[in-house]
């Protein structure tokens, strides 16, 4: 299987703050990585396909980067409503992992 | 608007299957892949596997020997069946819809999920 590993587990910013989220595959997974939220009792959303590409109605504030093994999502100014935990996704490979979550809280 | 909706027992006993549907509104199950993911209590995101629309299944290894997904497009419906539960499958179960097109494989559309316990 691929591990996912994202970093950091949790995360504390301030309104209008720039957050970054980091995902490590444990080998080479191309460009496919996801990257969804979850609000607590709410499924997850995808925000982002393929890296970096937006999934439609989410704004433009959510951002990702990288390939191969790593991978960047960044909120450019954090919004209270972003409150949220975060997951990344490979589907480069059978069977589908995520990463184990990062929680991000407002200060 | 596809919407994708849950159903099944909500607690299971110990040793029994468990058995869950998933059903598609608002679009048709002839495409892409459908899925089911779940989540224990304070947990993360476990894949349990798919079925493609033409009755093409993959599972997770870790679940394989337990799992069975299967197909009813009659009824635009999707299901699941887990079989020798313990209280470790005690999770929210998720389906959800895998995106399986050019530029896309991703997880698009989800269940609200729904909670399974298992206990005696």
């Amino acid at each position: 299987d691929i591990q996912m590993t994202q970093s950091p587990s949790s995360l504390s910013a301030s309104v209008g703050d720039r957050v970054t989220i980091t995902c490590q595959a444990s080998q080479d997974i191309s460009n496919y990585l996801n990257w969804y939220l979850q609000k607590p009792g709410k499924a997850p959303k995808l925000l982002i396909y393929d890296v970096s590409n937006l999934e439609t109605g989410v704004p433009s504030r959510f951002s990702g980067s990288g390939s191969g093994t790593n991978f960047t999502f960044t909120i450019s100014s954090l919004q209270p409503e972003d409150i949220a935990t975060y997951y990344c996704q490979q589907s480069d490979n059978l069977p589908r992992t995520f990463g184990q979550g990062t929680k991000l809280e407002i200060k | 608007q596809v919407q994708l909706q849950e159903s099944g027992p909500g607690l299971v006993k110990p040793s029994e299957t468990l058995s869950l549907s998933c059903t598609v509104s608002g679009g048709s199950i002839s495409r892409d892949f459908w899925s089911w993911i779940r989540q224990p209590p304070g947990k993360g995101l476990e894949w349990i596997g798919h079925i493609y629309y033409s009755g093409n299944t993959n599972y997770n290894p870790s679940l394989k020997s337990r799992v069975t997904i299967s197909l009813d497009t009659s009824k635009n419906q999707f299901s699941l069946k887990l079989s020798s539960v313990t209280a470790a499958d005690t999770a929210v179960y998720h389906c959800a819809r895998e995106r399986y097109s050019p530029g896309h494989l991703d997880f698009d559309l989800w269940g609200r999920g729904t909670l399974v316990t298992v206990s005696s």
